[in-house]
């Protein structure tokens, strides 16, 4: 069974400060990791994902993570924070299991302020 | 291109009523998403349909929740009757592909408030 825990439920940042939100996961074959963005009464964006190819992965709006096995971790960070950054994160893991589809399993979310 | 789609975007209803959300998923996708999330919890799958066919409803909590996609294009979640505990955020995602790393398209999610 996979499970996801996002460390941190709410997390303070001054603007221009780094953003680190971890996330780690257990998966018992190889997963496939995301991580989503909720801006306020907006529906779940798509920041970045982890599909076995290289273990650092860009995203949209500057964010990046890194998939460390050894760790069974895949924090997400941003060098610089914005105030458009002040929103709800979500990581979440996936087993491909045919016919089953993308089955997505989510860690409990971070809500990060972002201080002027 | 227009996005997934949910109505209504809120819904307050009385204990033992009965409440229907829908869900428009992207055009052309196959694969439509049911989750929820209740206040404080984390985002829960409730179900996979592929086309019109319930692929995965593991997540159902009970037999209350009744899902449908008729034609295979959108979706209907069902609550009958509807009980305290059924509060919170379902949302709808919808994917082209059956892949473990297909993106996954949300949409803003239907706030359930059962009072």
């Amino acid at each position: 069974a996979q499970s996801v825990t996002q460390l941190g439920s709410h997390v303070s940042v001054s603007e221009g400060a780094l953003v680190l939100l971890r996330c780690n996961y257990s998966s018992s074959v190889p997963p496939y990791l995301f991580w989503y963005v909720q801006y306020p009464n907006q529906g779940l964006q798509l920041l970045l994902k982890y599909t076995s190819a290289a273990t650092l992965v860009k995203g949209i709006n500057g964010f990046e993570a890194e998939f460390k096995k050894s760790e069974t971790s895949f924090h997400l960070t941003k060098p610089s924070a914005h105030m458009s950054d002040a929103a709800e994160y979500f990581c979440a893991v996936s087993e491909y299991v045919k016919a089953a589809g993308n089955k997505l399993t989510f860690g409990g979310g971070t809500r990060v302020l972002v201080k002027p | 291109e227009a996005g997934v789609t949910q109505f209504p975007s809120h819904s307050v209803i009385e204990k033992g009523q009965t409440v229907t959300l829908r869900c428009d998923p992207i055009s052309g996708h196959d694969n439509l998403y049911w989750y929820r999330r209740v206040m404080g919890k984390e985002i829960k799958f409730l179900l996979h349909f592929v086309k019109e066919s319930k692929q995965d409803e593991s997540g159902m909590p009970n037999n209350r929740f009744l899902a449908e996609r008729t034609g295979g294009t959108y979706s209907t979640l069902k609550v009958q009757p509807a009980e305290l505990e059924d509060s919170g955020v379902y949302f709808c995602a919808s994917s082209q592909g059956g892949a473990g790393n297909t993106e996954a398209f949300f949409g803003q999610g239907t706030r359930l408030t059962v009072v």
